[in-house]
């Protein structure tokens, strides 16, 4: 069984640009969360998608956005990066209780 | 505002001895709790949950006890092994583990040979 996976492992950009982070999902898992991990903080919940629906979201501002496809794969995107953006983004998948964690994007904004 | 919080960064014990990591909350709406063990380069790997209605709940070497009156839960590694070290994560969630999760900051937890 294939875990969670996400692409790229790391990224830098530049204040402004735009950013697409990548997750796919375990097998048969059909809910998407999506953190973001700051130095030296907890992660923060950015927001959940359930069937291709977004199902919940935290006080992110709307140039954070996401896609769930009908394979349950996920996308982050962020536009206008900001400085502030840069952290770990972590995503995970969960069908059930428990929720199961990727290893991690990390997005270092200039 | 930090509804759940993990006020000591760190942790440093003697392997075979008891690790003890603690976690307060805000939220009284919080009704699930979870811990995460982080090791670098990796995402949270889940540990051990409690729901609310249990004060203590047991898994091989970890036991999580919540007191609820006081807002707070702790996690207790017996033994502790020099394996157990990496970043531990409290994080609760309101009606079922798989919504949306609220995370301390994380105690590092050092375990000497």
């Amino acid at each position: 069984e294939t875990g969670v996976t996400q692409s790229p492992t790391h990224l830098i950009k530049t204040r402004g640009q735009q950013v697409t982070l990548r997750c796919s999902s375990q097998s048969g898992h059909n809910t998407v969360s999506w953190y973001q991990q700051a130095l030296g903080q907890g992660p923060q919940f950015i927001f959940q998608y359930y069937r291709e629906e977004e199902n919940g979201r935290g006080n992110f501002p709307p140039r954070f956005s996401g896609l769930q496809f009908p394979n349950y794969s996920s996308e982050l995107n962020v536009n206008a990066l900001e400085l502030d953006d840069s952290a770990l983004y972590l995503c995970a998948s969960s069908q059930g209780d428990e929720q199961f964690f990727g290893p991690g994007t990390r997005l270092t904004v200039l | 505002d930090q509804q759940v919080k993990q006020n000591s960064p760190s942790l440093s014990v003697q392997e075979g001895r008891i690790s003890i990591l603690n976690c307060d909350y805000t939220n009284s709406m919080f009704d699930y709790f979870l811990w995460y063990k982080k090791y670098p380069a990796e995402g949270p790997t889940f540990l051990i949950s409690i729901s609310s209605i249990k004060d203590k709940n047991e898994d091989g070497r970890f036991t999580v006890f919540l007191n609820k009156s006081a807002k707070h839960l702790s996690l207790h590694i017996v033994p502790s092994q020099p394996g157990d070290s990496a970043v531990y994560f409290c994080a609760a969630s309101v009606q079922r583990a798989n919504s949306k999760l609220t995370f301390g900051k994380g105690i590092t937890l050092s375990v000497r040979p």
